[in-house]
């Protein structure tokens, strides 16, 4: 079973800090991919990866950065965390070739909820 | 640009009933469709899919259609059961894209089922 691990569920911060989102797939996945579900916005992209150290940007990248350096982790960075980025973050894995064959959809993690106070 | 529409944000149906959870889509590059399952304070989980080149896809209770020439599709779930009681999101991808773009998924904004005992 895939298990896509993120570093923690609940985590407080403060405006203006540097925050790290961390993400462990131990799939072998290529595709690693970040993003925010907010209410009333469904799931939105924020940043993609589909090797190491590549990276792509999504639909909402502000404000944010990542980090692939090994297959197997991708991190999520808040430069100057504010307020407006309070949300769920969801890590989620896929293999290179979604839907080559039915039933490789992507993976989720279990979410960070982030507040900045 | 919504590219994946869920019109109604919610439904409620009475237990033993069928549960008819509909999408739209805009982008006519998108062949694979997902539905995803989702519990307040855990990550979403993969429910069912569909190819394009197929109009059924049928897993236990959930079956999902997919009507190419209007790019809509409707996941229906008989019989509902309480524990059904979730969000649901559809998702699309273009799997003929180039690298990177066909492992996106495009997510509607979900649609919150409640099924009463």
């Amino acid at each position: 079973d895939v298990k896509v691990t993120q570093s923690s569920r609940y985590l407080v911060k403060r405006t203006g800090e540097k925050v790290f989102l961390e993400c462990v797939q131990d799939m072998d996945h290529e595709n690693m991919f970040w993003y925010r579900q907010d209410p009333g916005l469904g799931l939105r992209l924020i940043y993609f990866s589909y090797d190491v150290k590549m990276k792509e940007k999504g639909d909402i990248p502000e404000g944010y950065s990542v980090s692939r350096e090994k297959k197997e982790r991708f991190s999520l960075i808040l430069e100057s965390a504010s307020t407006n980025q309070t949300s769920m973050y969801l890590c989620a894995s896929s293999p290179r070739e979604l839907g080559s064959a039915l039933n490789q959809p992507q993976h989720f993690g279990d979410g960070t909820r982030l507040s900045i106070l | 640009d919504q590219q994946v529409k869920q019109n109604s944000p919610s439904l409620s149906v009475q237990e033993g009933r069928i549960s008819i959870l509909n999408c739209d889509y805009t982008n006519s590059m998108f062949d694979y469709f997902l539905w995803y399952k989702k519990y307040p304070a855990e990550g979403p989980t993969f429910l069912i899919s569909i190819s394009s080149i197929k109009d059924k896809n049928e897993d236990g209770r959930f079956t999902v259609f997919l009507n190419k020439s209007a790019k809509h599709l409707s996941l229906h779930i008989v019989p509902s059961q309480p524990g059904d009681s979730a969000v649901y999101f559809c998702a699309a991808s273009g799997t003929l894209l180039p690298t990177g773009a066909n492992s996106k998924l495009t997510f509607g904004k979900g649609i919150t089922l409640s099924v009463r005992p």
